[in-house]
């Protein structure tokens, strides 16, 4: 069974400029997360799906983030402009339910100079 | 604020010796709780998760963890510490399946 796809691995960007990530989760998987992980942190989550509807997104930064999800499926997480602080790996996840197993990605490490 | 504290962000212990590694949460709910491992530049991997039901959560490559509600901890241990378990360690809580929350990590250093 294929696992959570995520790409690109890696991305350097510079600060005000625009990035998005994109993540296939294990099939058949209903609920998608998209976690922060700062170097020396614990993952923090950004967004929870279940199908296509946002269950959680109480700590995604709106005004510089966004997430969709829009059949169910794959998902894209953007950022848009990004900061120096926005250097961080960024995880995706996916379960067949909520309180579910989670299964992680790769992840993307994203630097921004 | 629901929350997850690990710690020691740093244990090391010898090869064959136990691994104890410490997570307590702050909530008067009970949590759903985990325990996930992460090797270098490798995805997170669940070990165990307690949900409902016995305390005693066994989980893969001989971790167990105990749900202890009085203590509001969910310690994790190995009887016998393995060079391949070298790696870095975090805890999680979760309210009903959603608000996820991930502690800050322990790294585990096995010395030979």
């Amino acid at each position: 069974e294929a696992g959570v796809a995520q790409s690109p691995r890696y991305k350097i960007i510079e600060k005000r400029q625009s990035v998005a990530f994109w993540c296939n989760p294990i099939s058949g998987h209903a609920t998608l997360y998209w976690y922060q992980q700062i170097l020396g942190q614990g993952p923090k989550l950004l967004i929870q799906f279940q199908n296509n509807g946002v269950v959680d997104d109480s700590q995604l930064p709106k005004d510089r983030f966004s997430a969709e999800r829009l059949k169910g499926v794959d998902s894209t997480l953007k950022i848009q402009p990004a900061k120096l602080e926005d250097s961080a790996v960024y995880l995706c996840a996916s379960s067949l339910g909520t309180a579910d197993t989670q299964y992680f990605g790769p992840g993307t490490r994203l630097t921004v100079l | 604020a629901q929350s997850v504290t690990q710690l020691g962000s740093h244990v090391s212990v010898s090869e064959g010796a136990l691994v104890l590694l410490r997570c307590n949460y702050s909530s008067s709910v009970p949590p759903y709780l985990f325990w996930y491992v992460q090797y270098p530049n490798q995805g997170l991997q669940l070990l165990l998760k307690y949900t409902t039901g016995a305390t005693l959560v066994k989980g893969i490559n001989g971790f167990e963890a105990e749900f202890k509600k009085s203590e509001t901890s969910f310690h994790l241990t190995k009887p016998s510490a393995h060079m391949s378990d070298a790696a870095e360690y975090f805890c999680a809580v979760s309210y009903t399946g959603n608000q996820f929350y991930f502690g800050t990590g322990t790294s585990l250093t096995v010395i030979p």
